[in-house]
């Protein structure tokens, strides 16, 4: 159980256009979702909170009016990058957890690996 | 500034033997502790968590160690086994923050050797 699907797995857009990365709970309801990103040989750095019905909660350094997040159901948080430059190629992974077991360790996708060329 | 520190990029270790991979923090705020294996092309399964008011917790062949003086914490894995080969990231439960704001270290590529 617990699982968490995120699409597209790979993605390659040219600068300046705009990528979404859907993050799905498979098996279960989430009303928080986070967002992490790895650059190469860096660890997975926390960059937003998604949050069902309201706003999503940005770590320092990361610019939301960039990373758009959307957490529309308790089933689905989006990320988008919006005007993509060779900088945002990361690999973005996203996680969650029950919402009704908070001693639930977070559960991840299988990443997204976005390069802008 | 790396909170969560894992300075072995990788490990060796023969089949059957044990593996021990290390992980050293800096806050001592920090106060639950997860181990995550990933495997290629795979996001990060969870492996084992400790609460800092343990110093061991043990499942199966895994068995992690705190040390809170040290601020020092580790990963045992015996017997080891060649499915074992992959990447184990340390994490820490940053404080204040909610149960998914976690701070991981680079990662340890594990190989295990038939």
């Amino acid at each position: 159980g617990a699982v968490v699907s995120q699409h597209p797995s790979r993605v390659i857009c040219k600068s300046g256009t705009s990528v979404k990365i859907e993050c799905r709970s498979l098996d279960f309801q989430a009303t928080t979702m986070f967002w992490y990103r790895q650059f190469p040989k860096q660890s997975l750095m926390l960059m937003a909170t998604s949050n069902e019905g309201s706003k999503a909660t940005y770590e320092q350094g990361v610019e939301k009016d960039k990373f758009l997040i959307n957490h529309a159901s308790l089933t689905l948080s989006t990320l988008t990058v919006t005007s993509a430059h060779p900088e945002d190629s990361s690999f973005y992974i996203c996680s969650a957890r029950p919402m009704d077991r908070d001693d639930s360790p977070l559960h991840f996708g299988n990443g997204t690996r976005l390069t802008v060329t | 500034d790396q909170q969560v520190k894992q300075n072995s990029p990788s490990l060796s270790v023969q089949e059957g033997r044990i593996s021990i991979l290390n992980c050293d923090y800096t806050n001592s705020m920090f106060d639950y502790f997860l181990w995550y294996k990933k495997y290629p092309a795979e996001g990060p399964t969870f492996l084992i968590s400790i609460s800092s008011i343990k110093d061991k917790n043990e499942d199966g062949r895994f068995t992690v160690f705190l040390n809170k003086s040290a601020k020092h914490l580790s990963l045992h894995i015996v017997p080891s086994q060649p499915g074992d080969s992959a990447v184990y990231f340390c994490a820490a439960n940053r404080p204040g923050g909610s149960q998914g704001n976690l701070i991981f270290g680079k990662g340890t590529k594990l190989s295990v050797k038939p």
